[in-house]
């Protein structure tokens, strides 16, 4: 059963482009959750989300970020028209069911560098 | 205020010793759960263990045990007879059951272990 899986594991972008980030859950998970984490911090929670659905985006900055979990394919993190801000350590994690007990399984994250 | 607090940025212990990595939280829930994750110099987030609010007895897995105790809002983490590849960032998080269900991360401790 393999984990969850991010791609890129490296993205390097200039100020401006777009950063596509994708995330598989694990087999039989349906809920998906991104992280960030930026140098010597822990991780601050962006967006839940379920197939076709956005949960809570409580952690999301308003502007140039999205996050989508379409019926077919990986969860994609998008952001937009990036700054030098947004280099940072991104996770993402899956659970079966969303439940309070349940842990959440990380993929190895994808570091972005803007430069 | 923050809901996890790791006052401990690093730590050394000796290798075959037993260490305590302190964690606290701040919760209005009688339900939640806590968790504590290993990040190594990979990058990647392991699972170590769980506590759920309502567990009575302290959880234990392998070497890791999670000293509980609710009345003081305190979930540390003990790791007995360390070994070298137990160096690495330990993160606690907690679980509230809000429609996110998002995990809360404290900063880290930095563990290191010496032969």
């Amino acid at each position: 059963n393999a984990g969850v899986m991010q791609n890129p594991r490296h993205l390097v972008r200039r100020r401006g482009q777009e950063a596509r980030l994708r995330c598989s859950p694990m087999k039989g998970h349906s809920h998906v959750y991104w992280y960030r984490q930026l140098p010597e911090e822990g991780l601050k929670f962006m967006v839940y989300l379920q197939k076709e659905n956005i949960i809570d985006e409580s952690g999301m900055p308003k502007e140039r970020f999205s996050a989508e979990f379409p019926k077919e394919g990986p969860s994609i993190l998008r952001i937009q028209q990036v700054v030098r801000g947004d280099s940072a350590a991104y996770f993402c994690a899956s659970s079966p069911q969303g439940r309070t007990a349940e842990t959440q399984y990380f993929g190895p994250g994808t570091r972005l560098l803007v430069l | 205020a923050q809901k996890i607090t790791q006052t401990q940025p690093g730590m050394f212990v000796q290798e075959k010793e037993a260490v305590t990595l302190d964690c606290t939280y701040d919760t209005s829930d009688q339900s939640y759960g806590l968790f504590w994750y290993k990040q190594p110099s990979s990058g990647e987030m392991i699972f170590l263990i769980y506590q759920g609010s309502y567990d009575e007895q302290n959880a234990t897995e392998g070497r890791y045990s999670l000293n509980f105790q609710k009345a003081r809002k305190s979930a540390n983490l003990v790791i007995s007879a360390s070994q070298l590849g137990d160096s690495a960032m330990y993160f606690c998080a907690m679980r509230e059951p809000r429609p996110g269900n998002q995990f809360y991360f404290g900063t880290g401790t930095s563990l290191t272990v010496i032969p």
